[in-house]
């Protein structure tokens, strides 16, 4: 089982770029990364995904170093709708025990 | 629809009733899980379809909880004699199947509350 480690919480102020970093020591080779971001009273919306190196789309990038066993989400210029929780993922589907869901990181963006 | 859809949005029930919660996985998803959240606190697998295999119930609570899916799509889970440490939102989420690297698409849940 992929467990995975993040920090409980941090605090940024507003315009600066974040970024939150997983650890996912024992992740298989076909496990992938999975990063979410929840508000209150919603569920989990996708944020972006990668198996290795770098992956970026228009709200974060997502590195991955060669041997996998971390990831960092990286938010940039965060403004206050950026405060919630972020979840890192990691599994495969192929089996639905395989995907940990941690206690996720909570982000609070200050003015 | 577009997304995943769950019903009822908020159930507040009495203590030792039954209540059945539903979820509507997007169009063509083969893979349905079903998590349960309680407040303040991470994601707890429940529950895992995949296609027409047998469900991993390795997450149920106990032996109150039940889940099926008929069809291959829409899925009911339910709770016997519930209990006040049932409350919690239930999450329903669904994807394309059991290749990996496919997203799991989440509903906005099913808030439920036992007086």
């Amino acid at each position: 089982l992929a467990k995975t480690t993040q920090p409980i919480s941090m605090d940024s102020y507003e315009g600066q770029e974040v970024n939150i970093t997983c650890s996912h020591n024992n992740i298989a080779t076909n496990d992938y990364i999975t990063w979410y971001q929840q508000f209150p009273s919603q569920g989990p919306r996708f944020i972006i995904q990668g198996y290795k190196t770098k992956v970026t789309n228009e709200v974060a990038s997502l590195f991955i170093p060669a041997d996998r066993k971390s990831s960092t989400l990286s938010l940039p210029r965060v403004s206050l709708s950026d405060t919630a929780v972020y979840y890192c993922l990691v599994g495969s589907q192929t089996g639905a025990n395989n995907l940990f869901f941690g206690t996720g990181t909570r982000l609070t963006v200050i003015p | 629809g577009a997304g995943v859809s769950q019903s009822p949005s908020n159930k507040v029930t009495e203590k030792g009733k039954d209540v059945e919660l539903r979820c509507d996985p997007i169009s063509g998803h083969t893979a349905l899980y079903w998590y349960r959240q309680s407040l303040g606190q991470g994601l707890e697998f429940l529950i895992y379809f995949q296609g027409n295999s047998a469900p991993d119930k390795s997450g149920l609570p106990s032996d109150r909880f039940s889940a099926e899916r008929t069809g291959g799509s829409v899925s009911t889970l339910t709770i016997q004699r519930t209990q006040q440490e049932d409350s919690a939102v239930y999450l329903c989420a669904s994807s394309l199947g059991g290749a990996t690297g496919n997203t799991i698409y989440f509903g906005e849940g099913s808030w439920l509350t036992v007086v």
